[in-house]
């Protein structure tokens, strides 16, 4: 079955940047998504079509595409961008869409 | 302001069936996509399948397919997601969430509903 593969955490001190990654066969063909979400909350969209920002979102976050993989970048992290954060996308016929199984941000 | 709102809590024991419901205030409801997504005990988020209000046209997951039924009542703009007999498995927080067309993809979330399967 198709698979998001992200890895399971990643671990930034504050100021520094963190960046997400997310690979799958056909994200050349399929745009990503990104959600944020913090503990006992519902997922908030903080990247969508690979590289946009919702409004509201702030500018520190961002998103690219390179081949199979794409990235969540947060510049400049803070303390408030302790998370998981999710990568999401269609499968390679665009049927239906899938998560990755998350990554878990901790600010040091 | 656009807003879902889900059912409340349940705790039912297997073999029971259920349906949890999530109703959309702000916006034109059978003009948006609502889909429902999984998110198990200390897991991951998992999307399940997604309905059009409008014509109850509706896709789901593969491994979802046939587990659940998803379907909406346009004239009171509310989906639902129903079991005809849970497993403990079921055991999860399900979230609702629209499908933006200009994002094209979910922008606005429910509050979750929280099933427990347990005897």
């Amino acid at each position: 079955s198709y698979e998001l593969t992200q890895p399971p955490s990643v671990s930034v001190s504050p100021g520094q940047t963190a960046r997400i990654t997310c690979s799958a066969d056909a994200l050349p063909k399929q745009y990503a998504y990104w959600y944020q979400q913090k503990p006992g909350q519902a997922p908030v969209l903080v990247i969508y079509k690979d590289s946009e920002r919702p409004s509201g979102i702030p500018e520190r976050f961002s998103g690219s595409s390179s081949g199979t993989t794409v990235t969540l970048t947060i510049s400049g992290v803070q303390a408030e961008d302790e998370a998981d954060y999710y990568c999401h996308s269609p499968d390679s016929g665009g049927y239906y869409r899938i998560f990755g199984g998350g990554t878990k941000l901790t600010v040091l | 302001e656009v807003q879902l709102v889900q059912s409340g809590a349940e705790v039912k024991k297997p073999g029971e069936s259920l349906k949890i419901s999530c109703k959309g205030s702000g916006h034109s409801f059978n003009s948006y996509w609502i889909g429902w997504v999984r998110q198990m005990p200390g897991k991951g988020l998992e999307w399940m399948g997604i309905i059009y209000p409008g014509d109850s046209d509706t896709r789901y997951s593969p491994s979802f397919q046939g587990q659940v039924t998803i379907s909406a009542d346009k004239s009171i703009s509310t989906a639902y997601l129903q079991w005809s007999s849970l497993r403990a498995s079921d055991t999860a927080m399900y979230y609702c969430a629209r499908h933006f067309t200009g994002y094209d993809t979910f922008d606005i979330w429910g509050q979750g509903t929280m099933v427990t399967v347990s005897s």
